[in-house]
């Protein structure tokens, strides 16, 4: 199994709404990333988890909650956003732990809508 | 904040004929990749090239890299329609950053 899978792959939501995007692989892959990218624009990194721990948070605000709870499942918690939240959030894997130098797998994306 | 930049930032081509785009960075990279993302959909990678390499091949794909420019150029040979994507390039550096360029959007006509 060679593939990240994500769900769902929509979601709208209003602004007092507290959802969860989820992400799983089975690759046997160490370190799992969460992006946001806004259409036209490239993916913004997130979060890094490696071996399950979460080693980088790129300043993201505290309404996103990122949780590993094993090494193949990656959630993303999502409580009280804003309509500027709208976005495709992908997720990515990678065989090594560390983020430089290593080829990322993605998912396919969940379409986010805040309204 | 993005490292780098690609030009141009849409390209339009015949079926087959040669795509060139390409990426240029502010500071020294370890390493650069190259992603291809179909409209809407994740990423898939293409070719990984490091910091003491000047040129690589993958079938139809061929990537160079100038460190003294901050650059790197992607060519793809032949195109076809199916190569009808956006395209970036992403680089890391010291202290575990890693950006994605502003990225190019190939259309090819069949």
């Amino acid at each position: 199994d060679t593939e990240v899978t994500q769900t769902p792959k929509h979601l709208v939501m209003g602004m007092t709404n507290k959802k969860s995007l989820k992400c799983e692989q089975h690759m046997g892959h160490r370190a799992m990333y969460w992006y946001k990218q806004k259409a036209k624009k490239p993916p913004e990194l997130m979060f890094v988890y490696s071996y399950e721990k979460l080693s980088i948070n790129e300043s993201v605000p505290s309404r996103f909650s990122p949780e590993c709870p094993n090494s193949s499942l990656l959630n993303l918690h999502l409580h009280a956003l804003q309509p500027e939240d709208s976005a495709l959030y992908l997720c990515a894997s990678s065989q090594a732990s560390r983020l430089a130098g290593n080829e990322q797998f993605f998912g396919p994306g969940t379409r986010l809508t805040v309204l | 904040s993005q490292q780098g930049e690609e030009d141009p930032q849409a390209l339009s081509i015949q079926e087959g004929e040669n795509a060139t785009m390409n990426c240029s960075y502010k500071t020294s990279i370890n390493n650069l990749q190259w992603y291809r993302q179909n409209s809407g959909r994740g990423l898939v990678h293409l070719i990984l090239i490091r910091s003491n390499e000047r040129e690589k091949h993958s079938g139809r794909l061929r990537v160079t890299l100038d460190t003294s420019k901050k650059s790197s150029s992607l060519l793809i040979t032949a195109s076809r329609a199916a190569d009808t994507a956006s395209y970036f390039c992403a680089t890391d550096g010291t202290g575990n950053q890693f950006y994605f360029g502003t990225g190019t959007s190939l259309t090819v006509i069949p």
